[in-house]
């Protein structure tokens, strides 16, 4: 059971390349999401899916796109990148209902030069 | 606003001690989940604990407890006997029964460390 694969691990890009971060979950969860984390931020809330089709914006959504055409796939993409958006990158997916856990990917340490 | 405050942003603890991590939320919704993540150095995010807000009892899992006092809006982690390997950043964080979107919301995390 492989839970949730994000890929790459790591990513150095250039201002103003686009970019797609692969996230991937064999659990059959409706809810997917996508966070990005500073040093002394903690977590934060970046794009959102509660089922194919649906996405909805978190806390910090700007520069970052999402769809989610499967139930499995939550890929993020970064259309035009910048330095600010030079974060590690943690894709996580639950069931809805009931108060269960989050399972995270491995995360994705990104640079923008 | 939904909020989780995390207001300790290091701590230290001798090996063998228990520790508290403090954890305030902020919600208007009756019904809501309450959850702590380990993150050592590696970076994964390994879940400890989760208490619903519904739950009388405290939350315990092996050395880990939650304290929940629901009237104060807190959810404290309890680790108790320390060991090396739980020096970590530790985030605690909530998601929204009543809203039904599975969203979760993190603090900003407490860094502790093991003394041994």
């Amino acid at each position: 059971n492989a839970g949730v694969t994000q890929t790459p691990k790591f990513q150095v890009l250039k201002t103003g390349q686009s970019m797609t971060l692969q996230c991937a979950q064999d659990m059959n969860h409706e809810y997917m999401s996508w966070y990005r984390q500073d040093p002394g931020m903690g977590l934060r809330l970046i794009h959102y899916s509660v089922g194919a089709g649906i996405t909805d914006q978190g806390e910090v959504p700007n520069g970052y796109n999402v769809s989610r055409s499967t139930t499995e796939d939550f890929p993020l993409r970064l259309l035009s990148a910048a330095p600010s958006q030079t974060s590690v990158y943690f894709c996580a997916s639950r069931r809805v209902s009931g108060n269960t856990e989050a399972f995270f990917g491995q995360g994705t340490r990104l640079t923008v030069v | 606003a939904q909020k989780i405050t995390q207001t300790q942003p290091g701590m230290f603890v001798q090996e063998k001690e228990a520790v508290t991590l403090d954890c305030t939320y902020d919600t208007s919704d009756q019904s809501y989940g309450l959850f702590w993540y380990k993150q050592p150095s590696s970076g994964e995010m390994i879940f400890l604990i989760y208490q619903g807000s519904y739950d009388e009892q405290n939350a315990t899992e092996g050395r880990y407890s939650l304290n929940f006092q629901k009237a104060r809006k807190s959810a404290n982690l309890v680790i108790s006997a320390s060991q090396l390997g739980d020096s970590a950043m530790y985030f605690c964080a909530m998601s929204l029964g009543s809203s039904n979107t599975g969203k979760l919301i993190f603090g900003q995390g407490t860094t502790l460390q093991v003394k041994p």
